[in-house]
């Protein structure tokens, strides 16, 4: 089955530093990536849709130029938190759109981020 | 618009005992609807997903669903629980532009 991978799990952080995490598909090639933010027993929100080559698209309410995210190739797209702060400590999950297979979505395993 | 709700945030069955996790949806096209499983501190696992034909979908885990499309409804059920099923489960809607995620419903299994 297709593969979503996150990098880091878990990584923790000064505040006003940045973090990056990387989200690859490794056995199939993701046309859309797509970025989650989920708090404590919350559900998922969507933050951005991702295209391969393009600009990201955000969602109501989310910053883009403190959540940057580059989707350089089919399988990697890259979401960077910048001047993280304590409330950006959350679980980031992605999940990558398989070109050919339609309508599914395979999720990342997610990243812990906490911000000290 | 397009939405998902989930009845019920907390659920508690016996372990044996019938699961029953409720979703409803709404949606101004033909729905593809997904159930998926997160345990803590883990991603989403996908339980099973209908997008046409057969409206009985079988997913893994003993874990089978049922479209509705009268009812606007995609329930999700297993006959007997095991303790390995406590988890968070999502229902998801997907109207090919977005995925709409229902808020979840905490299952604990009673021993």
């Amino acid at each position: 089955g297709a593969v979503v991978s996150q990098h880091p799990s878990w990584v923790i952080c000064k505040s006003g530093t940045s973090v990056k995490i990387e989200c690859r598909s490794l056995d199939f090639q993701a046309t859309t990536m797509f970025w989650y933010r989920q708090f404590p027993k919350q559900s998922l929100m969507l933050m951005a849709t991702s295209n391969e080559g393009s600009k990201a698209t955000y969602e109501q309410g989310v910053e883009k130029d403190k959540f940057l995210i580059n989707h350089a190739s089919l399988t990697l797209s890259t979401l960077t938190v910048t001047s993280a702060h304590p409330e950006d400590s959350s679980f980031y999950i992605c999940s990558a759109e398989a070109r050919g297979i339609n309508n599914e979505q395979f999720f990342g395993p997610g990243t812990r981020l906490t911000v000290l | 618009a397009q939405s998902v709700t989930q009845l019920g945030s907390h659920v508690s069955v016996s372990e044996g005992a019938l699961v029953l996790l409720r979703c409803n949806y709404s949606s101004s096209v033909p729905p593809y609807l997904f159930w998926y499983v997160q345990y803590p501190n883990q991603g989403l696992q996908l339980l099973l997903k209908y997008t046409t034909g057969a409206t009985l979908v079988k997913g893994i885990n003993g874990f089978e669903a049922e479209f509705k499309k009268s009812e606007t409804s995609f329930h999700l059920t297993k006959p007997s629980a095991h303790m390995s099923d406590a988890a968070e489960y999502f229902c998801a809607l997907d109207t090919g532009n977005q995925f709409y995620f229902g808020t979840g419903t905490s299952l604990t299994v009673i021993p």
